[in-house]
């Protein structure tokens, strides 16, 4: 089955401690994004990438950092200087395609929730 | 400045009955709208969307609504069903191809159906 891979389901993170949350997706796309959500509250886009080895920050990316080394892969770090880190975070994709209503159709993953110990 | 505001955080409705979740938004340069459901401890997954060049978009029992110079849009879901039960989270995205995905979201509407 195509889709995409978030784990950890739930994670730990200790005072001045980095840690990485993986996203893995099979479906083929180009674009992979990271959003966080708080509790009653929408998505916020931390990064996306649109292609391999290229990513740009998004509205709130300060704390975080991305790698975009493989299409299928896209790991977000949240590090120590993230200092309200709790919250659940959702990585996404989309397919380039010139057609808008493809383009614009998110696949989320299933999520991972960081909280802090 | 929130963007894209959905003002109700819930919505009860009976099964059968007619549910009608609303969002309203601020930015003029958003042009294509996406509703996305969500139940908990998942992700979202995508409902139904629509271009700013329409005003209506129908897929089923899910229908969207744009009111353009209201910068309001609304979901309607006939009939309601018990499965419908989630978080309903609209979506905005302005222009170019490049922007593709970025999507702001509101914070979304927690619809219950009551049997």
């Amino acid at each position: 089955d195509g889709g995409i891979t978030q784990s950890p389901k739930y994670l730990f993170r200790k005072e001045g401690q980095n840690v990485t949350l993986s996203c893995e997706q099979n479906l083929n796309h180009d674009a992979m994004y990271w959003y966080r959500q708080d509790p009653g509250q929408g998505l916020r886009l931390i990064y996306y990438s649109q292609i391999v080895n290229d990513f740009q920050k998004g509205d709130i990316a300060e704390g975080y950092s991305v790698s975009r080394e493989k299409k299928e892969s896209f790991p977000l770090t949240v590090t120590s200087a993230q200092k309200n880190p709790t919250a659940f975070y959702l990585c996404a994709s989309s397919p380039r395609d010139r057609a808008r209503a493809t383009n614009e159709k998110l696949f989320f993953g299933s999520g991972t929730q960081l909280s802090v110990l | 400045d929130q963007q894209v505001k959905q003002n109700s955080p819930s919505l009860s409705v009976q099964e059968g009955r007619i549910s009608i979740l609303n969002c309203d938004y601020t930015n003029s340069m958003f042009d294509y709208f996406l509703w996305y459901k969500k139940y908990p401890a998942e992700g979202p997954t995508f409902l139904i969307s629509i271009s700013s060049i329409k005003d209506k978009n129908e897929d089923g029992r899910f229908t969207v609504f744009l009111n353009k110079s209201a910068k309001h849009l609304s979901l309607h879901i006939v009939p309601s069903q018990p499965g419908d039960s989630a978080v309903y989270f609209c979506a905005a995205s302005a222009g170019l191809y490049t922007n593709a995905g970025k999507s702001t979201f509101g914070d979304g509407t927690t619809l219950t159906v009551k049997p």
